[in-house]
């Protein structure tokens, strides 16, 4: 049973340019975060997709969107790079029917990095 | 303002000793508290998951306590191991979604 995965594992950008990272979710899994981890910093919440919809978003700018797919994998776009955009991007899957102790899986994370 | 706020930052012990990382959260409502471990360039791996009416859960060499009056969480490692070496994370969930992320304490265990 595969786990969260994503990818590309590191990605090397220059500013102004655009990026998509890719996350395919746990097996049985519905719904899919995104979020930021700055170097020693905990991850901070981008958004959360359910069934093809952005249910929540963080404090993140427009430039930050995303998407979701029926088989309910997920993307992340990010326009317009900026240096401060340099970070592990992590993904998480958890499944909506699991209550308010569902716990998220998290992904290796891809490693981004904006010169 | 929600916040989840961690101690030490870094934390150095030698191999079989015991540590315990602290935690302090002021997030309001509380749905749940967790701690993650995450291995360097790998993602956040759950250790506990603890409700307002729960003092103390284990898993294996790991224990954690809540205190849901002080808003107070300690994670407890006996006889530490090597692989024990990484950032140890509290995490306060509000919701399903909204999970607030304290900076985590960086363990290194020595031989």
């Amino acid at each position: 049973d595969a786990g969260v995965t994503q990818s590309p594992t590191h990605l090397i950008k220059t500013r102004g340019q655009q990026v998509t990272l890719r996350c395919s979710p746990k097996s049985g899994h519905d719904t899919v975060s995104w979020y930021q981890q700055a170097l020693g910093q905990g991850p901070q919440f981008i958004f959360q997709y359910y069934e093809e919809e952005e249910r929540q978003r963080g404090n993140f700018p427009d430039r930050f969107s995303g998407h979701q797919f029926p088989n309910y994998s997920s993307e992340l776009n990010v326009n317009a790079l900026l240096l401060g955009d340099s970070a592990l991007y992590l993904c998480a899957s958890s499944l909506s029917a699991g209550g308010l102790q569902n716990i998220q899986y998290f992904g290796a994370g891809t490693r981004l990095s904006v010169l | 303002k929600n916040q989840v706020e961690q101690s030490p930052q870094s934390l150095i012990i030698l191999e079989g000793k015991n540590c315990t990382l602290q935690c302090n959260y002021t997030v309001s409502p509380f749905s749940n508290l967790r701690w993650y471990k995450q291995d360097t360039g790998r993602g956040p791996v759950s250790l506990t998951i603890m409700t307002f009416s729960e003092n103390t859960k284990s898993n294996g060499r790991y224990t954690a306590t809540l205190d849901a009056d002080t808003k107070q969480s300690s994670l407890h490692i006996t006889a530490s191991q090597l692989s024990d070496s990484a950032s140890y994370i509290c995490v306060v969930c509000r919701s399903s979604y909204k999970l607030i992320f304290g900076s985590g304490t960086r363990l290194l265990v020595r031989p």
